[in-house]
């Protein structure tokens, strides 16, 4: 079936630096494949999709391209801001499967100032 | 824009009591709702896939007999957790979905149970 992996439960970075979160996905199908990201006290909101394998989506400096190859969808920013720090989930579309979102684990991003 | 509220933003119930939490979309047609739990270790679990004009989808450890769902119209939705046990702590999630393949999220319902 599919399934979505984030290895990385925490990253903790410094303002500035990279962040890369890495994310990789089993599927039969092609789903669309999402960034959402979750701040205190509030429901996931889309960072950004991709629909079409091997195309990139980005949105706010944030980066990820759906790479049917490698089967992943790794998210980077050049230079984060204390705003970024948030929990981000790489998201598989199950629509047909009848799963709606398939929601990774999740990464708590921490950038201090 | 596309908004979801969900009501209350918390609650509190003692053991073996039932609860019912709402959801609306605002500035778009729900044709489809999906209800989630988020965990306190932040994960999610699928509950159960509302669309219109099917039969609402429970997926496996949930059921209608607990959690029934309803889905009456393009903008509402409402699921009710019978006799709620500690088990069923966490946050309830709304997911509203337009036909595309973006679900929009309201801020959840946080249940704690006594």
């Amino acid at each position: 079936g599919n399934s979505v992996t984030q290895m990385q439960g925490q990253v903790t970075l410094s303002e500035e630096e990279f962040l890369f979160i890495n994310c990789t996905y089993s599927t039969t199908g092609y789903p669309t494949l999402f960034w959402y990201v979750q701040y205190p006290g509030e429901g996931p909101q889309l960072l950004l999709k991709v629909t079409t394998a091997n195309n990139k989506g980005s949105s706010r400096g944030f980066e990820a391209t759906y790479d049917k190859g490698t089967t992943s969808f790794h998210l980077q920013k050049a230079s984060v801001q204390e705003s970024d720090s948030a929990v981000y989930y790489c998201v598989l579309g199950d629509y047909q499967g009848g799963r709606a979102l398939i929601f990774g684990t999740g990464t708590t991003v921490s950038v201090s100032p | 824009g596309a908004l979801v509220y969900q009501y209350p933003r918390r609650t509190i119930c003692k053991s073996g009591t039932s609860m019912r939490m709402e959801c609306q979309a605002v500035g778009f047609q729900a044709t489809s709702v999906a209800w989630y739990r988020q965990s306190p270790q932040k994960t999610f679990e699928l509950i159960a896939l509302s669309t219109v004009n099917s039969a609402i989808k429970y997926e496996q450890n949930f059921t209608q007999e607990k959690f029934p769902i309803s889905h009456p119209n393009l903008s509402f939705s409402s699921m009710t957790v019978l006799n709620a046990y500690l088990e069923d702590r966490g946050l309830y999630l709304c997911g509203a979905r337009d036909g595309g393949d973006t679900q929009y999220f309201g801020p959840g319902t946080r249940l704690l149970v006594l």
